[in-house]
C-alpha cells in the first residue's frame, strides 16, 4: 500500500498570507495526486486532481506542483473560507487502490 | 446537476452487518463508464477509500476491508449500496458515497460526495 504523509498536521496563518503544504509519498506516484479541502461539517471538496489542474470552480489562487513522491498545494492570499482541513489522495493504482495523506489544518493566527 | 444522498442506520450493534445505499438524482447511475464508491471518516480522523464499484458490477475494495466489504448498484432504483458485516467500534465513522470522475482508467478525483451519513457501533 503506498502511504501517503502530509506536513505539518497544523498550519497558523493570517488571512492574506501564503501557505504551502506538503504531502510525501512512499514510493513514485507519478502526478497521481488530488487535493482535497474539508470544512467542519461538511463533505470534502475536489480542489485540484493530476497535481496541478484545477477542479471545476476553483479559484486561481490554490495551486499544485510536484512529481513522483513530492506534492506541494499552495494557497496565495489566504481568504476567511480557506480555513479547513486539507488533504492529499493518491491514485496511482487506480482502480484498485486510493489513499488519503492524514491531513492538514490551516487555522486562523 | 448529479447529487448523492447516502441513507442507513445510524445505530448498528457490534458483529452486524451495516448496509447503506446511496441514491442518485439529476443523472443516470447506468450512464456508460461511471462508477461509484464509499469513503468513511471516523470521529475526529481522516478519510478512508472503502471501494468502487462500476455499474457492471465490478468492485475493488480497499485491502483492509476485502473480507466485510460488499458494494453493489441498483440500476432500476439508480442507487447503489454498500454492505460492512461484522462490525466493531472501529467501524464507526461518517460514511459518504462518492462519484470518482473516472473513464476508463483515467482518474480525475471524487467529484461528487453526498453529505454523508454517521454510523455508530454500539450496544
Amino acid at each position: 500500500e503506498i502511504v501517503m504523509t502530509q506536513s505539518p498536521a497544523t498550519l497558523s496563518v493570517s488571512p492574506g498570507e501564503r501557505v504551502t503544504l506538503s504531502c510525501r509519498a512512499s514510493q513514485s506516484i507519478s502526478s497521481n495526486i488530488a487535493w482535497y479541502q474539508q470544512k467542519p461539517g461538511q463533505a470534502p471538496r475536489l480542489l485540484l486532481y493530476t497535481a496541478s489542474t484545477r477542479a471545476t470552480g476553483i479559484p486561481a489562487r490554490f495551486s499544485g506542483s510536484g512529481s513522483g513522491a513530492e506534492f506541494t498545494l499552495a494557497i496565495n492570499n489566504l481568504q476567511s473560507e480557506d480555513f479547513a482541513v486539507y488533504y492529499c489522495q493518491q491514485y496511482n493504482d487506480w482502480p484498485r487502490g486510493l489513499t488519503f495523506g492524514g491531513g492538514t489544518k490551516v487555522e486562523i493566527k | 446537476q448529479l447529487q448523492l444522498q447516502e441513507s442507513g442506520p445510524g445505530l448498528v450493534m457490534p458483529s452486524e452487518t451495516v448496509s447503506l445505499t446511496c441514491s442518485v438524482s439529476g443523472g443516470s447511475i447506468s450512464r456508460s463508464s461511471f462508477c461509484w464508491g464509499w469513503i468513511r471518516q471516523p470521529p475526529g480522523k481522516g478519510l478512508e477509500w472503502i471501494g468502487t464499484v462500476y455499474d457492471s458490477g465490478g468492485t475493488y475494495y480497499n485491502p483492509s476491508l476485502r473480507s466485510r466489504v460488499t458494494m453493489s448498484v441498483d440500476t432500476s432504483k439508480n442507487q447503489f449500496s454498500l454492505h460492512l458485516n461484522s462490525v466493531t467500534a472501529a467501524d464507526t465513522a461518517v460514511y459518504y458515497c462518492v462519484r470518482p470522475a473516472a473513464v476508463g482508467s483515467n482518474y480525475y478525483g471524487m467529484d461528487v460526495w453526498g453529505q454523508g451519513t454517521t454510523v455508530t457501533v454500539s450496544s
